[in-house]
């Protein structure tokens, strides 16, 4: 079936350092979504892209659409210890569900 | 946070026990939606509701059951349970009409424990 992967599945930088994480698709993708969960919370909703190579910012957060639509990517510049947690991408499948990759855990040295 | 909420919070059963989690929400939204959590495994849709009565299979449906009454509420049952339902059982609301486009809101979870 369907499948969105995602990489890496843990990072641990230190803090003011940048992190990336990848998201790929094996099909197109009508739109990608990206959450994040923090430790023992539940996930929220960061931001959804749409079109072909589409580039949007969220202050120090950076999310990019591939000109394909298969590929994603989130990118945190000088990350802080407030970034912990784990960040989902979630792309639309066939039948119109959400499938979401397994997740970035990123953590943070102080 | 959207109007979601989860109930119980945790449950420790017994395999072969019914169990029924319930998700309400007050926000008036047309689709709901239940997860799983397994650590490896990210987030996989178990069922799902675009409005009363009207429900369908996820990718892990097998062992669940659903029931949507009314708008606000939806539920998960686990007819007989099994330590594999051992898990975080999250619901979810979508934000738009269109579920195509809908980005997600998540209640606070369920932790289930089957022994």
């Amino acid at each position: 079936g369907q499948q969105v992967m995602q990489i890496p599945q843990y990072q641990h930088v230190q803090e003011g350092e940048d992190f990336t994480t990848y998201c790929n698709s094996s099909t197109t993708l009508s739109n990608i979504q990206w959450y994040k969960q923090r430790p023992g919370g539940h996930p929220v909703f960061l931001i959804q892209l749409v079109k072909s190579g589409e580039v949007k910012k969220q202050k120090r957060l950076t999310f990019q659409f591939g000109e394909a639509k298969k590929n994603s990517s989130l990118h945190i510049t000088a990350t802080q210890t407030t970034d912990v947690g784990t960040y989902f991408c979630a792309g639309r499948g066939s039948q119109g569900n959400l499938i979401f990759g397994k997740g970035t855990k990123l953590s943070v040295k102080p | 946070d959207a109007g979601i909420t989860q109930s119980p919070r945790h449950k420790v059963t017994e395999t072969g026990t019914p169990v029924t989690l319930r998700c309400h929400q007050t926000e008036n939204h047309r689709y709901m939606y239940w997860y799983r959590q397994d650590p490896g495994h990210g987030l996989r849709l178990i069922h799902y509701s675009y409005g009363v009565k009207d429900t369908d299979k996820g990718e892990v449906s097998d062992g669940y059951s659903v029931s949507r009454s009314k708008t606000e509420d939806f539920l998960l049952t686990l007819e007989s349970a099994t330590s594999s339902q051992t898990s975080v059982y999250f619901c979810a609301i979508s934000g738009l009409s269109d579920r195509v486009y809908g980005e997600q809101y998540f209640g606070p979870g369920t932790r289930l424990t089957v022994t």
